[in-house]
């Protein structure tokens, strides 16, 4: 069975500029998870998507937005990069949208903003 | 706010010792988790803890919570160079769908 697969593996941008990040969940699972991963603030929640809607979003300013498609996958969207953008994004899935099912975690996306 | 704390922060060990890693968190939740990262990758699923007094073990690490507590612990047998990574306790919000992550442990096992 495949996993969560996420791309690109790498992403580097400019300030100012939009990235678009992308995943997709393991077979059966509705649920996706974003988190981002930036150095010396561990690992902070950013979304959660479920049937194709955004049921929770963490303290992230609006920049960060995203959607799920029909099939389940997701787009991470942010706009307006900052340097402190710069991070490991990483999506999850999860076969429900409830708290009693693990979240099983992709590869990740390392976007650096330049 | 759901807070989870981890300690240490930075562990050295030597091979073949024993050490436990600490998570303690601020509110009940419905299950915790452990999670493994080796640098620069993704993060492994290690154990899921869903109640009181839940042991559970693979090789040489085990995973006990205690509810009452608010404390999970990682505890590692005899350690080996490839137990080197960090890890991440979490707990999972009820109905927020997310997991709140502890600042990770790094581990680093010596010959």
């Amino acid at each position: 069975e495949a996993g969560v697969t996420q791309s690109p593996t790498h992403l580097i941008k400019t300030r100012g500029q939009q990235a678009t990040l992308r995943c997709s969940p393991i077979s059966g699972h509705t649920s996706v998870y974003w988190y981002q991963q930036a150095l010396g603030l561990g690992l902070q929640f950013l979304l959660w998507y479920d049937e194709g809607e955004e049921r929770n979003r963490g303290n992230f300013p609006p920049r960060f937005s995203g959607r799920q498609f029909p099939n389940y996958s997701s787009e991470l969207n942010v706009n307006a990069l900052e340097l402190e953008d710069s991070a490991l994004y990483l999506c999850a899935s999860s076969f429900r949208g409830y708290t009693t099912d693990t979240q099983y975690f992709g590869p990740g996306t390392r976007l650096t903003v330049l | 706010e759901l807070k989870v704390e981890q300690n240490p922060l930075f562990l050295s060990m030597q091979e073949g010792k024993n050490y436990t890693i600490y998570c303690n968190y601020s509110t009940t939740s419905d299950r915790l988790y452990w999670y493994r990262q080796d640098p620069g990758k993704s993060l492994e699923s290690l154990f899921v803890l869903l109640s009181n007094g839940a042991v559970k073990q693979e090789g040489r690490l085990m995973a006990s919570l205690d509810t009452k507590a608010r404390l999970s612990t990682l505890h590692i047998t005899a350690a080996v160079h490839d137990l080197s990574a960090t890890y991440f306790c979490a707990v999972a919000n009820t109905n927020a769908g997310k997991s709140t992550f502890g600042d990770g442990t790094t581990l680093t096992v010596k010959p």
